[in-house]
């Protein structure tokens, strides 16, 4: 069964305090890997979308790397305004839905 | 360029009610899909339409739930009769086409089933 592990489930983090969040996978034939950020009361929204292990991405002070089983997203000093909860979701086989992990709720302190 | 959009964005409703929820996509996008999201968890899909035809609807629940999108464009999901474990925020997402693209989600319509 295709399933996806986000760690660790929450985050805290002082303003300029670099860290990674982690998305393990287990699926058959992965054809993307999404991430997600998501504000309370609002849905998801899209960050970056991976294709291949290897590949990265970066927007502002985020970054999302792929390898054969998992995905890290690299937040470089945060600030308060990057606190959410981060989604990270997979597409594999013939379907198009994607299967999203449990998420992880990062808080940053000034 | 406009967003997802979802009305209401919150219900109350008693066990074995029903409700419906109304989504309109994102224009030209051809893709809708409809997700349970249960509080603490990740959004879980319901039902996909490509254009007005049904793609996957393997994890609806089909004896309570039941989704339409006439005309290919706004589309509505209904629950009859409601469960307390039905209580969720209900989202919807729209994608350019069929395939590995992006889905972008409206705000989401919370429902409270007592």
């Amino acid at each position: 069964e295709d399933q996806v592990t986000q760690s660790p489930e929450a985050l805290r983090l002082q303003e300029g305090e670099s860290s990674s969040l982690n998305c393990s996978y287990t699926v058959s034939g992965l054809r993307g890997l999404f991430w997600y950020r998501q504000d309370p009361g609002k849905g998801p929204e899209f960050l970056f979308t991976l294709y291949s292990a290897g590949e990265e991405k970066e927007k502002e002070r985020l970054k999302a790397t792929l390898t054969k089983k998992e995905s890290f997203l690299h937040i470089t000093a945060p600030k308060p305004e990057d606190s959410a909860t981060y989604l990270c979701a997979v597409q594999a086989g013939n379907t198009d839905k994607l299967i999203f992990g449990t998420g992880t709720r990062l808080q940053v302190f000034p | 360029e406009a967003g997802v959009a979802q009305s209401p964005r919150y219900k109350i409703i008693e066990k074995r009610q029903s409700v419906a929820f109304w989504c309109n996509p994102i224009s030209g996008h051809a893709t809708l899909y409809w997700y349970q999201q249960i509080l603490g968890q990740g959004p879980k899909l319901l039902i996909q339409f490509q254009n007005n035809g049904v793609v996957d609807d393997s994890q609806l629940p089909k004896d309570r739930f039941s989704a339409e999108r006439l005309k290919g464009v706004d589309s509505t999901l209904k629950i009859q009769p409601a469960k307390l474990e039905d209580s969720a925020v209900y989202l919807c997402a729209s994608g350019v086409n069929i395939g590995t693209y992006e889905q972008y989600f409206g705000p989401g319509t919370r429902l409270t089933v007592t």
